[in-house]
């Protein structure tokens, strides 16, 4: 059963790293990875894709180790902005026109 | 430019009744996606369009939902005689590209259609 696994929650405190890890046992082997956040009310909006090894763009880095059975977000320095649910977004092993979603992790950012 | 929009914002509707769903993508987008998110939960993938072809319509919920795309550009998801569990904020997105190796496509989101039934 193709499945991506994520912590329902976390919390962090402004300032800090946050690293929230999707676990994709049944992953396409051809596609990207991609990390989306989504504020309540809201369509999801991209943070950041990859294939394997690592990659950083000017929010965030995105760690995917050479089996690509799992992916690390990482939010340097948190802000309050940044609490909202992240999803991890990858293509489905079973199909190559079908996506999965990863269930989703709330992350409050506190003072 | 203008981003993913979606048709009518809102939609309540009683059981029973069909209702369609519209999505316009970005201009030049060749690839849209249409995903369902019910209250306080994750997003489930429904269907996927490589310009007017959807090749695996599984990931539609049961064979009350259809969806069509014309000319490369609008969708549509149409559901048949509502049910309560269709409830939920149906999503749109679109990417420049389909899926496949080396196929870098951000998804662009609309801001959804929430769907109520009676």
């Amino acid at each position: 059963l193709a499945k991506t696994t994520q912590p329902i929650s976390m919390d962090s405190y402004e300032g800090q790293e946050v690293n929230i890890t999707c676990s994709h046992n049944n992953i396409a082997t051809n596609d990207y990875i991609t990390w989306y956040q989504q504020f309540p009310s809201q369509g999801p909006r991209f943070i950041i894709q990859g294939y394997k090894t690592k990659v950083t763009n000017e929010v965030a880095s995105l760690f995917i180790p050479a089996d690509r059975k799992s992916s690390t977000l990482s939010l340097p320095r948190v802000s309050l902005s940044d609490t909202a649910v992240y999803y991890c977004l990858v293509g489905d092993a079973r199909s190559s026109y079908k996506l999965i979603f990863g269930s989703g992790t709330r992350l409050l950012v506190r003072p | 430019g203008a981003g993913v929009s979606q048709s009518p914002s809102n939609k309540v509707t009683e059981k029973g009744k069909d209702v369609e769903l519209r999505c316009d993508p970005i201009s030049g987008h060749t690839a849209l996606y249409w995903y369902r998110q019910s209250l306080g939960q994750g997003l489930e993938f429904l269907i996927y369009f490589q310009g007017n072809s959807a090749p695996d319509k599984s990931g539609l919920p049961s064979d009350r939902f259809s969806a069509e795309r014309t000319g490369g550009s609008v969708s549509t998801l149409t559901i048949q005689r509502t049910q309560q569990e269709d409830s939920a904020v149906y999503l749109c997105a679109s990417s420049p590209s389909g899926r496949g190796p080396n196929s870098y496509n951000e998804q662009f989101f609309g801001p959804g259609t929430r769907l109520t039934v009676l």
